[in-house]
C-alpha cells in the first residue's frame, strides 16, 4: 500500500531563505506524487505534480520538486521565500486508481 | 467557471442532529471526493463518486452517507452528528479519476459538533 511521510510539522524560513519541505513517499509500483497548498481558510491547491518523463518538476508562485526514485522522495524547494508562501503544504501520493493519498502536511511560515 | 463550490461554510451542530453538506462542481467532471481534515492528520477520504449513481467508501465512511444523482451535485449527510465528526470538509472533483489527474478542492464547510 501507499504511504507518505512528511519531516517537520512546522517549518520556520527568513524572508529570502531557501524552502525546502521534505517528503518521502512508499509505493509497490511507480507513484504519481504531487504538491498541494493551502492557504489559510481556503481549500487545497495544486502546486505542482510528476507524473512520468523529467523528474525535475516546476510549480506555480516559483515552487519546484524533484523525483529521486532511489531516496523515494519529492521535496519541495524555493530559492527565496516570500511572506505570501505561508501556508500549509502536502504531498500526496496516488497509483493508477483514483484515490490520492495525503501526507499529515507541513506549515511553513515566513519571517520578516 | 466557479469550479467546487461548498455550503454552508460553517456550521454548528448539537449531538445527534442531521445535517447535509452541499457541493457542486461546474467543470463536467466525472470523479468527486469527499474528504476530512484534522489537525495534524492530513486528509482522509470519506466517500467518492465516479459518475452520476455510482459511489463508494473511501477510508473513513461511518457516520456518512453520500449520494450522486446528477455529475455536477455530490451532497454528504451526516444522520446523527456526534463530536468526532467536528472537522473541516473539503469536496473535490477530477475528470478522469486515474492516479495522474489533478483533483480541485473546494474553500472546505468547517463543522463543530458540541
Amino acid at each position: 500500500a501507499q504511504s507518505v511521510t512528511q519531516l517537520g510539522s512546522h517549518v520556520s524560513v527568513s524572508e529570502g531563505a531557501l524552502v525546502l519541505l521534505r517528503c518521502n513517499y512508499s509505493s509497490s509500483v511507480p507513484p504519481y506524487l504531487f504538491w498541494y497548498v493551502q492557504y489559510p481558510n481556503q481549500g487545497l491547491q495544486l502546486l505542482l505534480k510528476y507524473t512520468t518523463g523529467a523528474t525535475l518538476v516546476k510549480g506555480i508562485n516559483g515552487f519546484e520538486a524533484e523525483f529521486k526514485k532511489s531516496e523515494t522522495s519529492f521535496h519541495l524547494t524555493k530559492p527565496s521565500a516570500h511572506m505570501s508562501d505561508a501556508a500549509e503544504y502536502f504531498c500526496a501520493v496516488s497509483i493508477n486508481t483514483d484515490k490520492l493519498i495525503f501526507g499529515t502536511g507541513t506549515r511553513l511560515q515566513v519571517f520578516p | 467557471n466557479a469550479g467546487v463550490t461548498q455550503t454552508p461554510k460553517f456550521r454548528i451542530l448539537k449531538i445527534g442532529q442531521s445535517m447535509t453538506l452541499q457541493c457542486a462542481q461546474d467543470m463536467n467532471h466525472n470523479y468527486m471526493y469527499w474528504y476530512r481534515q484534522d489537525p495534524g492528520m492530513g486528509l482522509k477520504l470519506i466517500y467518492y463518486s465516479v459518475g452520476a449513481g455510482i459511489t463508494d467508501k473511501g477510508e473513513v465512511p461511518n457516520g456518512y452517507n453520500v449520494s450522486r444523482s446528477t455529475t455536477e451535485d455530490f451532497p454528504l449527510r451526516l444522520e446523527l452528528a456526534a463530536p468526532s465528526q467536528t472537522s473541516v470538509y473539503f469536496c473535490a472533483s477530477s475528470t478522469t479519476g486515474q492516479g495522474a489527474d489533478t483533483q480541485y478542492f473546494g474553500p472546505g464547510t468547517r463543522l463543530t459538533v458540541l
